[in-house]
């Protein structure tokens, strides 16, 4: 299996800060990484896929980068509504794995 | 617009069996794969397994192989997911998952609202 490593676990931040969260996987995953925004009590949503691509409908102060086996996610402004627990996620083989969450505080 | 909508929240009892419902909508079910991933209470997220509807087999992860089952009815375009026996370790949110096929991988582009189950006596 290829594990996923986030850092930090949590991370208190202020609106309008800029934070960089890292994923690491445990080999290689070319660019197949994804990243998600959960907020309490509700389901998961898709924010970066294939490491750099915004899906549609989501803020352009959300970037992603890396290749290989280590990945950031950017935020460049932070806003109210972003903070939350973030996900990476590996999509390059089965089973799939997500790293375990990085908690975003005020 | 793509919609996944799940059924209700259950209680059982361990030993138990139980079968939770995901409907597709607003797309063709049959052309994407369909998964589950398990969140236990306070924790991160577990992919659990995907299928392609009306297609060959389900792919479990080895952490969920022989411990659930996977299904789905392309003609009612709902996925499943069942256990035969229940376990309180079985507690948490269950959501289901649609994965959008892009290059050569495939990406949760759409979730369910997801499934609480709690099993205890």
């Amino acid at each position: 299996d290829i594990q996923m490593t986030q850092s930090p676990s949590s991370l208190s931040a202020s609106v309008g800060d800029r934070v960089t969260i890292t994923c690491r996987a445990s080999q290689s995953i070319s660019s197949y990484l994804n990243w998600y925004q959960q907020k309490p009590g509700k389901a998961p949503k898709l924010l970066i896929y294939d490491a750099s691509s915004l899906q549609s409908g989501v803020p352009s102060r959300f970037s992603g980068s890396g290749y290989g086996t280590d990945f950031t996610l950017t935020i460049s402004s932070l806003q109210p509504e972003d903070f939350a627990t973030y996900y990476c996620q590996q999509s390059y083989r089965t089973p799939v794995h997500f790293g375990q969450g990085t908690k975003l505080e005020i | 617009e793509v919609q996944l909508v799940q059924s209700g929240a259950e209680v059982k009892k361990p030993g138990e069996s139980l079968r939770i419902s995901c409907k597709g909508s607003g797309y063709s079910f049959a052309t994407f794969w369909i998964g589950w991933v398990r969140q236990m209470p306070g924790k991160g997220l577990e992919w659990m397994g995907i299928m392609f509807p009306g297609d060959s087999g389900p792919i479990y992860s080895p952490s969920f192989q022989g411990q659930v089952s996977i299904s789905a009815d392309k003609s009612i375009s709902t996925a499943y997911l069942q256990w035969s026996s229940l376990k309180a370790s079985d507690t948490a949110m269950y959501y289901c998952a649609r994965h959008w096929q892009v290059g050569g991988t495939r990406v949760i582009d759409y979730w369910g609202q997801g499934t609480l189950v709690t099993v205890s006596s």
